[in-house]
């Protein structure tokens, strides 16, 4: 089955910095790469997902970058603010009706 | 806006009890999920169901059982608690390759 390694585990920034976040996964038909920011307390929402037909994908100050030769993908986030600090987790899925496999999570702390 | 509800907030049940989280979407999702979340562990996944009395294991599933009768409600059961199955769980549905929905979490506590 698909397993998906996330580094690192903890990352703490300046405000204004960036940070970025790096994932691997070991299925090469997955083709579907989300990731979701989870608050203290709350549940984990999407904020930026990818395809396989795509190498790099932006939302303002968020991107996520693809090498699907690799089996690697990142999330950049840049210009930093305190309301950032949050637990993000990448995952990777193949088609429909078919598991999605998530990272352990990066705590990612925002300093003023 | 999607809803994914898990009946439950916060749970204290005692050893060898039998559980039963419940979690309802109004999306008309086809995939179903329950994850189980720990310090340093991540979301792991537990069971999920691609359609009505389907279901596939996932990571984790000794311990625990699904049940999904209707497309809307997917059920997970700890047929006899212990205290290695306090966590947090959380329900997700999604409809094919697109977003996933996760509910609130369930806080268990077994004593």
């Amino acid at each position: 089955g698909e397993n998906v390694e996330q580094h690192p585990s903890t990352l703490s920034v300046q405000e204004g910095d960036s940070a970025v976040i790096k994932c691997t996964y070991s299925d090469s038909a997955s083709n579907y790469f989300p990731w979701y920011k989870q608050e203290l307390g709350k549940r984990p929402q999407l904020i930026i997902d990818i395809r396989s037909n795509v190498g790099e994908k932006k939302d303002q100050r968020i991107a996520v970058t693809l090498n699907k030769t690799a089996k690697h993908f990142s999330l950049h986030i840049t210009e930093t603010q305190p309301e950032d600090s949050a637990v993000y987790f990448c995952a990777a899925t193949r088609s429909s009706n078919y598991k999605l496999t998530f990272g352990k999570g990066t705590l990612l702390t925002v300093n003023p | 806006d999607v809803k994914v509800t898990q009946s439950s907030r916060y749970l204290v049940k005692r050893t060898g009890e039998k559980v039963f989280l419940e979690c309802v979407q109004d999306m008309d999702h086809e995939n179903m999920f329950w994850y189980r979340q720990d310090p340093g562990l991540g979301l792991r996944l537990i069971y999920f169901s691609y359609d009505v009395k389907m279901k596939e294991k996932g990571d984790i599933p000794e311990g625990y059982s699904v049940s999904r009768e209707k497309k809307e409600r997917f059920s997970l059961i700890l047929e006899s608690a212990s205290t290695n199955q306090t966590s947090m769980y959380l329900c997700a549905s999604r409809r094919d390759e697109n977003t996933i929905y996760f509910g609130e979490g369930s806080w268990l506590t077994v004593v």
